[in-house]
């Protein structure tokens, strides 16, 4: 039973640039959520989509935007890049209104 | 402004004995309390929770306390073992929210030594 995957692992961006991260849940989740961990932090939640559609948002400007499939896929994209966004990017699938949320091992993401 | 906090950064234990990790949070309204653990190079992995009309939970050889009165829980691990070394977040939501929004601390990152 596959976990939680994400695509690409690492990338190196520069600033203004635009990225693309990629997750597939958990077999049979149905709900995404995405996290930022920057160094020394804890996870901060960007935001969750259900039914192809965002849920709800944390505190982060509309450069954050996303996008969930028909197959429970998801996308995080962020546009106008800026040197604080390196940070590790965490999906994380469960299924609706439950807690327990099951990671994925991060998208490591870098910008010059 | 940190609602959840987690005030030391590390803590060393011996094999056998108990790790006692702590977590203090400001939200009146959190009434959702998870812990994780977390691997180099893997995500968080969950580990036991409590909800806030419970003041103990306990799987195997981890125990959650929560002290709503002190805004103040702790996760202890009975016996500790070397396989227990990570970092371990306490995370917090509340049921008026999205369950996938949790706020987590900063870490305390655990070291158990044989």
């Amino acid at each position: 039973d596959a976990g939680v995957t994400q695509s690409p692992t690492h990338l190196i961006k520069t600033r203004g640039q635009q990225v693309t991260l990629r997750c597939s849940p958990k077999s049979g989740h149905d709900t995404v959520s995405w996290y930022q961990q920057a160094l020394g932090q804890g996870p901060q939640f960007i935001f969750q989509y259900y039914e192809e559609e965002e849920r709800q948002r944390g505190n982060f400007p509309d450069r954050f935007s996303g996008h969930q499939f028909p197959n429970y896929s998801s996308e995080l994209n962020v546009n106008a890049l800026l040197l604080g966004d390196s940070a590790l990017y965490l999906c994380a699938s469960s299924l609706v209104n439950t807690w327990e949320l099951f990671f994925g091992e991060g998208s490591r993401l870098t910008v010059l | 402004d940190q609602q959840v906090k987690q005030n030391s950064p590390s803590l060393s234990v011996q094999e056998g004995r108990i790790s006692i990790l702590n977590c203090d949070y400001t939200n009146s309204m959190f009434d959702y309390f998870l812990w994780y653990k977390k691997y180099p190079a893997e995500g968080p992995t969950f580990l036991i929770s409590i909800s806030s009309i419970k003041d103990k939970n306990e799987d195997g050889r981890f125990t959650v306390f929560l002290n709503k009165s002190a805004k103040h829980l702790s996760l202890h691990i009975v016996p500790s073992q070397p396989g227990d070394s990570a970092v371990y977040f306490c995370a917090a939501s509340y049921y008026g929210g999205s369950q996938g929004n949790l706020i987590f601390g900063k870490g305390t990152k655990l070291s158990v030594k044989p």
